[in-house]
């Protein structure tokens, strides 16, 4: 069984603080994502990664980095968070042998950011 | 306009009941269709997978492609309550990778 965990369920953080949110997969998976999900928008990538140390932004990675050591570790960084930055962040990866590969979640962060 | 639209509910139905959720689309160039199932306070999971156009069942999930409308669908036979979670439509890839695009979600509640 694939399983994607992440590092904390429930955050509050304050503005203007450094928030690291990891993620870690046991399946030896090559890609892997970070999105955030809000009611309405639906999740919405921040960036992802299709091998160690390489990354490539999504659709909204303004206000955010990450960072891929390791091929079983992907990193969010919120380097200076904001208010606007509250949401339920979601990790995935999937295999990358082929394109349309299925992509495994983790259970989620809720971040609140005060 | 968004690249995927979903009604975001909620769909409220008695159990046993069909539950019918649909999305459209506006790139043409999308050639996967995935429905994921998302439980309260879990992530997603794959649900169904299909690439063209046509039905494909799966149990009591059937999942539609009308690629010429650019509109999928999603069918739920015998409704349970257990069938209560919020569905999202993901469509790729998207020019390279494994990049996914999710529509918004619809919340479906199945009453006993």
């Amino acid at each position: 069984d694939v399983k994607v965990t992440q590092s904390s369920r429930y955050l509050v953080k304050r503005t203007g603080e450094k928030v690291f949110l990891e993620c870690v997969q046991d399946m030896d998976h090559e890609n892997m994502f970070w999105y955030r999900q809000d009611p309405g928008l639906g999740l919405r990538l921040i960036y992802f990664s299709y091998d160690v140390k390489m990354k490539e932004k999504g659709d909204i990675p303004e206000g955010y980095s990450v960072s891929r050591e390791k091929k079983e570790r992907f990193s969010l960084i919120l380097e200076s968070a904001s208010t606007n930055q509250t949401s339920m962040y979601l990790c995935a990866s999937s295999p990358g042998t082929t394109v349309a590969d299925e992509q495994f979640f983790g259970p989620g962060t809720r971040l609140t950011v005060l | 306009q968004k690249e995927v639209e979903q009604d975001p509910g909620p769909l409220s139905v008695p159990e046993g009941a069909i539950v019918s959720l649909n999305c459209t689309y506006s790139n043409s160039a999308f050639q996967y269709f995935m429905w994921y199932r998302q439980y309260s306070r879990k992530g997603p999971e794959l649900l169904m997978y299909t690439y063209s156009s046509g039905n494909k069942e799966d149990g009591r999930f059937t999942a539609q492609v009308d690629k010429s409308s650019k509109y999928i669908s999603l069918f739920i036979r015998d409704s349970q309550p257990s069938d209560s979670a919020t569905y999202l439509c993901a469509i790729g890839p998207r020019a390279a990778g494994n990049k996914l695009t999710f529509g918004g979600g619809t919340r479906v509640l199945v009453k006993p």
